[in-house]
């Protein structure tokens, strides 16, 4: 069974740093791409970040880019996401999800991020 | 960026129902549409890729259609666990852009 667990979030002051990451099971971790998907109290869902199986081919949405990276270990069939100078509206709920031939095929269950002081 | 409309933004519907929810891309995407099932307290969940192919699992009571930028969801016969809140979504080329949902109510 394919499973996807996030971890890390949490509350954070504006213009602090928060690390998420993804413990992944149940499939051949390395041949996949991954995603992040957020989605914000009351708002539908938003794209946020693509890494590649191999990690070279990576893309952020707009409203992060510049400062979120994300990363991967395919040794420790692990996903990642630095969130670096906080704001408000990046606060949500951060799923890491899985791609196959481009669809989102397996979500995790979300780890909540809230950015208040 | 390609933007994804879908609509209607709600709809109240009965058990037994048949229900149809359109999206549509600001450019044409070939068939890269994928439909997604929210419900509270749950994974996200997909119903749909490549615009009418049904995820394994996924009852034969949804359906897809379309091709290039208009895009239909189609639930032949509402069951009390259909009632969610439903997302397209283009995998065309990023940013993988989302619709902004269609809650459906009973």
């Amino acid at each position: 069974e394919v499973q996807l667990v996030e971890s890390g979030g949490g509350l954070v002051q504006p213009g602090g740093s928060l690390s998420l990451s993804c413990a992944a099971s149940g499939f051949t971790f390395s041949y996949y791409s991954l995603n992040w998907v957020r989605q914000a109290p009351g708002k539908g869902l938003e794209w946020v970040s693509y890494i590649g199986s191999s990690g070279i081919t990576i893309y952020y949405a707009d409203s992060v880019k510049g400062r979120f990276t994300i990363s991967r270990d395919n040794a420790k069939n692990s996903l990642y996401l630095q969130m670096n100078s906080l704001r408000a509206e990046d606060t949500a709920v951060y799923y890491c999800v899985r791609a196959r031939s481009g669809r989102f095929d397996s979500w995790g269950q979300g780890t909540l991020v809230t950015v208040s002081s | 960026d390609i933007q994804m409309t879908q609509s209607p933004s709600s709809l109240s519907a009965s058990v037994g129902d048949r229900v149809t929810i359109t999206c549509r891309a600001s450019q044409r995407i070939s068939n890269s549409l994928n439909w997604y099932q929210l419900i509270p307290g749950k994974a996200p969940k997909l119903l749909i890729y490549d615009a009418s192919s049904l995820q394994s699992g996924v009852p034969s009571g949804f359906s897809g259609g379309g091709s290039g930028t208009d895009f239909t969801l189609t639930i032949t016969t509402l069951q009390p666990e259909d009632f969610a809140t439903y997302y397209c979504q283009q995998s065309y080329s990023a940013p993988y852009t989302f619709g902004q949902g269609t809650k459906l109510e009973i």
